[in-house]
């Protein structure tokens, strides 16, 4: 399974652009990259996946370069209610491997105003 | 359901005592993980159920720990001889597909946990 390396906690302002890197070296051909948010008291909740380049929805975008050795979680515009714990996973989903899909210790963001 | 409910939403129980915790996914999702949460660190892994039988259960720690989904639908996560370093919130996910198929068969609903506290 492919281990992943996030950074322990990162700081932000409302308003600004966060970007949270994932690295995930010894990633497989037939991995995903999935990102997940993490109230307090909640469990988590899938915010975007992608297999490679750039994938984005209404809430985040994920941009993933060709060698697929890491991502990066961009997050436009923070608020105050994005303060939340982020996990990064990555896991297979073609050939069934991702079963036991692996959390991190997350990366704990803290927006202020 | 609407979502992935899990109850009790809290238990405290006494070492040594049993423990039964219930979950109940989204309707129709075939894949169900258990995973265990204790306080600063990420969800581990515990096991997996394809259906009614369980796929993967290398993450349980010993075997006081036990999990079943007669019918494929609500699974029940069981701890005998309850220890206090059992104390954690246990988190349930379903998904739609496991195994193979389109992406996004691996994207995990959870529940809200059930926080267990083993005096």
């Amino acid at each position: 399974l492919a281990k992943t390396t996030q950074p322990i906690s990162m700081d932000s302002y409302e308003g600004q652009e966060v970007n949270i890197t994932c690295s995930h070296n010894n990633i497989a051909t037939n991995d995903y990259i999935t990102w997940y948010q993490q109230f307090p008291s909640q469990g988590p909740r899938f915010i975007i996946q992608g297999y490679k380049t750039k994938v984005t929805n209404e809430v985040a975008s994920l941009f993933i370069p060709a060698d697929r050795k890491s991502s990066t979680l961009s997050l436009p515009r923070v608020s105050l209610s994005d303060t939340a714990v982020y996990y990064c996973l990555v896991g297979d989903l073609l050939t069934g491997g991702g079963n036991k899909l692996t959390f991190g210790t997350g990366t704990q963001l803290k927006v202020e105003l | 359901g609407a979502g992935v409910s899990q109850t009790p939403s809290n238990k405290v129980t006494e070492k040594g005592k049993y423990v039964e915790l219930r979950c109940d996914p989204i309707s129709g999702h075939t894949a169900l993980y258990w995973y265990r949460q204790s306080l600063g660190q990420g969800p581990e892994f515990l096991i997996y159920f394809q259906g009614t039988g369980a796929a993967d259960d290398s993450g349980l720690p010993n075997d006081r720990f036990f999990a079943v989904r007669p019918e494929g639908s609500v699974s029940t996560l069981k701890i005998q001889r309850t220890e206090r370093g059992d104390s954690a919130v246990y988190l349930c996910a379903s998904s739609l597909k496991g195994t193979g198929g389109l992406a996004g068969a691996n994207v995990l609903t959870f529940g809200a946990g059930s926080r267990l506290t083993v005096l």
